[in-house]
């Protein structure tokens, strides 16, 4: 079935930094790529999303970019505030009957102050 | 926009007892999903309804699990004689009609943290 490789598992910035994290997929008919952010003990957030007819979409901090022929997405996030802490998801679906969502196995990100 | 919400948060149980959850999603969504996750890793899907219709089930599924959304709203998922490696949280996640132009947006609930003894 669908699988998508999540990198780096942890990844530990200074507060101001930029932090970057990447995913990779194999199933070309995947067309929707959301990413989550999730605290401890809650329910994951999302927080941005790219169609693949969209290269590029920004958020304030947030970026997501998307290489549809390599197969690959990254969410960007730049001037990292320790609330930016938390474990972030990809996911993607395909327009199928359900659009279930796939995800990553997670990253875990510390802003240090 | 209340969100999605979930009952209980939390529930201990010991093997072999069955429990049930409820979810209830944003009003004006007509699509759910449960979804499993473990310790470390991503939600993983079980099920999805349209409506009262029950359109998809995964292979994680068993015959344990059943999930019900009798009148197209509120949801239960029931886990029959729960063993050990049914302990997870459980997410509630809801979407909008396939008529919006943000129907793949899917918005979770808080989940409910199962642990069976």
């Amino acid at each position: 079935g669908e699988n998508v490789e999540q990198h780096p598992s942890t990844l530990s910035v200074q507060e101001g930094d930029s932090a970057v994290i990447k995913c990779t997929y194999s199933d070309s008919a995947s067309n929707y790529f959301p990413w989550y952010k999730q605290e401890l003990g809650k329910g994951p957030q999302l927080i941005i999303d790219i169609r693949s007819n969209v290269g590029e979409k920004k958020d304030q901090r947030i970026a997501v970019t998307l290489n549809k022929t390599a197969k690959h997405f990254s969410l960007h996030i730049t001037e990292t505030q320790p609330e930016d802490s938390a474990v972030y998801f990809c996911a993607l679906s395909r327009a199928d009957s359900s659009y279930k969502l796939i995800f990553g196995s997670g990253t875990r990100l510390l802003v240090r102050p | 926009d209340t969100g999605v919400s979930q009952d209980p948060r939390h529930k201990i149980t010991k093997r072999g007892q069955n429990v049930t959850f409820r979810c209830d999603p944003i009003s004006e969504h007509n699509r759910l999903y449960w979804y499993r996750q473990t310790l470390g890793q991503g939600p993983e899907f079980l099920t999805y309804f349209q409506n009262e219709a029950q359109l998809e089930k995964s292979r994680l599924l068993s015959d344990r699990f059943s999930a019900e959304r009798p009148k197209g709203s509120f949801s239960t998922l029931e886990i029959q004689r729960t063993e050990q490696g049914d302990s997870a949280m459980y997410l509630c996640a809801s979407s909008r009609p396939w008529r919006d132009r943000v129907y793949n947006e899917q918005f979770f609930g808080p989940g409910t943290r199962l642990t069976v003894l």
